[in-house]
């Protein structure tokens, strides 16, 4: 069994422009969430998609969007990146009816 | 306003010193109350789900309680391996909410 996989591990943009990350979720899950998390805070909540629709969303701008695919891999796009967009940003995966999410390991993304 | 609280925000405790870690929480339409230890620069690894007041779970030298405002997750006789960031997460409706941790110290 697979885990969550994330791409890629480092990024570095600089303000203004847009970035994509890259979530493939543990097999077997059809949910994915986002989340992004400043340094030393706790992980916000951005989205969470379930079969291809968002299905939730936190207080994070319309900037912040998403995809969802059919293998269930997603997404996650910021346009106009801002210095404040500097976090770790994560991906969850959960199952069916089930609420337990497993994370991955992260994208650092660094905005100059 | 639906939030997450987390006490302390860092805890030294020396080997074999038990405590506990605090999440008090406010969330509406409450689906579940989750645990997880984030070791630095790394995701958050799972390890307990709480559904109704009562109830607890345990694995290893973890146990975790819930009531009906917060949870509290003991360490019983940690070790420096126990060392890292306690992070409790609450799920609404259709929105997941996350305390800002608790960074455990456990000196040998």
């Amino acid at each position: 069994e697979t885990g969550v996989t994330q791409s890629p591990t480092h990024l570095i943009k600089t303000r203004g422009q847009q970035v994509t990350l890259r979530c493939s979720s543990q097999s077997g899950h059809n949910t994915v969430s986002w989340y992004q998390q400043a340094l030393g805070q706790g992980p916000q909540f951005i989205f969470q998609y379930y079969r291809e629709e968002e299905n939730g969303r936190g207080n994070f701008p319309p900037r912040f969007s998403g995809l969802q695919f059919p293998n269930y891999s997603s997404e996650l796009n910021v346009n106009a990146l801002e210095l404040d967009d500097s976090a770790l940003y994560l991906c969850a995966s959960s199952s069916q009816g089930g609420e337990t999410q497993y994370f991955g390991p992260g994208t650092r993304l660094l905005v100059l | 306003e639906d939030q997450v609280t987390q006490s302390p925000e860092a805890l030294r405790l020396q080997e074999g010193e038990s405590s506990s870690l605090n999440c008090s929480y406010t969330v509406s339409g409450l689906r579940g109350l989750f645990w997880y230890r984030q070791d630095p620069g790394k995701g958050p690894e799972f390890l307990f789900t709480l559904y109704s007041a009562g109830e607890e779970k345990e694995k290893e030298r973890l146990k975790a309680t819930l009531t009906k405002k917060e949870s509290f997750l003991h360490i019983t006789a940690p070790k420096p391996e126990d060392s890292a960031t306690y992070l409790c997460a609450v799920q609404g409706i259709n929105k997941f909410y996350f305390g800002s941790g608790t960074k455990l110290n456990v000196k040998p």
